[in-house]
């Protein structure tokens, strides 16, 4: 079960959007409309920022969001800010359980 | 507002047993699925399995048969034994709750992490 695919790292300028993609295969993005995004900073617990593709859970900023097309789902942070600096980890269900992306280390320029 | 809290040995023997229990507090164990993930250092996550409140699993093919988890609902606990560990296993071990009672929903709730060496 091999790990999603994520770019290793991405760099933005405060104020800029930037995109994070996450490509799987049809068992798993491609065939379920369950991809998660966690934001984790160095030494602390990922947390939850996007549920199924595109819902955001309370409380997290809607300068984040989520969409998919076909195998490949994509996080969007507009306006980024300093606090965004982070890891950026994607995830999705598939019938042998869950299947996290290789992580995606965002820099703020 | 519930809170999970790892804990079980930070030091394990190469081909012993890694044992960790994670403790749910308020609010209910039941009804919801928990997985354990780990996350080697400087490394990415990786999912290890889950446990539903009525005892069923499912855990990763990469782990083979070398995973066990249970559940003690009277104690509001659920645990991971992980057999015969490698180096390979040295991890930041979370337990995570799934968002509601689905097993397809991400993980809305993670314990702090234990940091478990497998060395001699």
């Amino acid at each position: 079960q091999s790990a999603l695919t994520q770019p290793a790292s991405v760099s933005g300028s405060p104020g800029q959007p930037i995109t994070i993609s996450c490509t799987g295969t049809s068992s798993d993005i491609g065939g379920y409309n369950y991809v998660s995004w966690y934001q984790q900073h160095p030494g602390k617990v990922p947390k939850l920022l996007i549920y199924d593709v595109g819902n955001r859970p309370s409380g997290v900023s809607n300068r984040f969001s989520g969409s998919k097309s076909a195998n490949t789902a994509s996080l969007t942070i507009s306006g980024l800010q300093a606090e965004d600096e982070a890891d950026y980890y994607c995830s999705s269900y598939t019938t042998r359980g869950t299947l996290f992306g290789g992580g995606t280390k965002l820099t703020v320029l | 507002q519930v809170q999970l809290q790892e804990s079980g040995p930070g030091l394990v023997q190469p081909s012993e047993t890694l044992s960790l229990t994670c403790t749910v507090s308020g609010g209910s164990i039941s009804s919801y699925y928990w997985s354990w993930i780990r996350q080697p250092p400087g490394r990415g996550l990786e999912w290890i399995g889950y446990i539903y409140s009525s005892g069923t699993t499912n855990s990763n093919v990469s782990f083979k048969s070398r995973v066990t988890i249970s559940i003690d609902t009277s104690k509001s606990q659920f645990s991971l034994n992980l057999s015969s560990v490698t180096a390979a296993d040295t991890a930041v071990y979370y337990c995570a709750r799934h968002q509601t009672p689905r097993v397809r929903d991400a993980f809305d709730i993670w314990g702090q992490g234990t940091m478990v060496t497998v060395s001699s």
